[in-house]
């Protein structure tokens, strides 16, 4: 399978507890978004990598969210000290990111975040 | 504020039917509108996707139509069948650096 892939895909924490969600995208893709999507809403942008680079991030990645790619291929999203209101499907999504006619983005599964 | 607004929230059809979902967008810039489907439990899939130089793009029973002026797009799945049944998300990008979507729109094709 050479989509994108996320792991875990469920987990379940308590309130206050650090989590930390992994994702790897379509082999070669440069670009590497995070989403958050409730029940009922479309995805919401949280942030997005060029490479290695964080070049966007959303005014919803609050200080206790932080994400990384460090060398470009694979990202982690990590949730300190997590709330209720974190609960949510988080969604990766990888695009190739080298020509205007390739924005496309490819999904993955997600992973869907119960904070108790 | 909502970037990219969806209607309607949801839709049922008779199979065999048309379905029709609308998105209107006030950013100027945009320059990428995709449109996604997503099953429960797994995430959004491109559908089919349109750049602003274009009023219309067709591939198989779906199409885009695209009207710049209005700045509005929308979606139409001809000959609608029950394996349809699934969310629609619009979205709307500026060179691929922030997407934004739409609220979704439930589709229920009735066989």
């Amino acid at each position: 399978d050479t989509g994108v892939s996320q792991d875990p895909r469920h987990k379940i924490t308590k309130r206050g507890q650090n989590v930390t969600f992994r994702c790897d995208p379509i082999s070669e893709h440069n670009r590497l978004y995070w989403y958050r999507q409730t029940l009922g809403q479309g995805p919401e942008f949280l942030t997005y990598f060029q490479n290695e680079a964080q070049l966007e991030k959303s005014r919803l990645l609050s200080d206790r969210f932080s994400a990384e790619r460090p060398k470009g291929s694979f990202s982690t999203l990590e949730i300190q000290r997590t709330e209720q209101g974190d609960s949510a499907m988080y969604l990766c999504a990888s695009s190739p990111g080298q020509l205007r006619n390739t924005d496309t983005q490819y999904f993955g599964p997600g992973t869907r975040l119960t904070v108790l | 504020q909502q970037q990219v607004k969806q209607s309607p929230q949801s839709l049922i059809v008779q199979k065999g039917g048309i379905s029709i979902i609308n998105c209107a967008y006030e950013n100027t810039a945009f320059d990428y509108f995709p449109w996604y489907q997503q099953f429960p439990g797994k995430g959004p899939a491109l559908l089919i996707a349109i750049r602003p130089d274009v009023s219309e793009k067709k591939e198989g029973r779906f199409t885009i139509s695209f009207n710049k002026s209005a700045k509005q797009f929308s979606l139409h799945i001809m000959d609608s069948q029950p394996g349809d049944s699934a969310t629609y998300f619009c979205a709307a990008s500026n060179t691929g650096n922030q997407f934004y979507f739409g609220t979704g729109t439930s589709l229920t094709v009735i066989p």
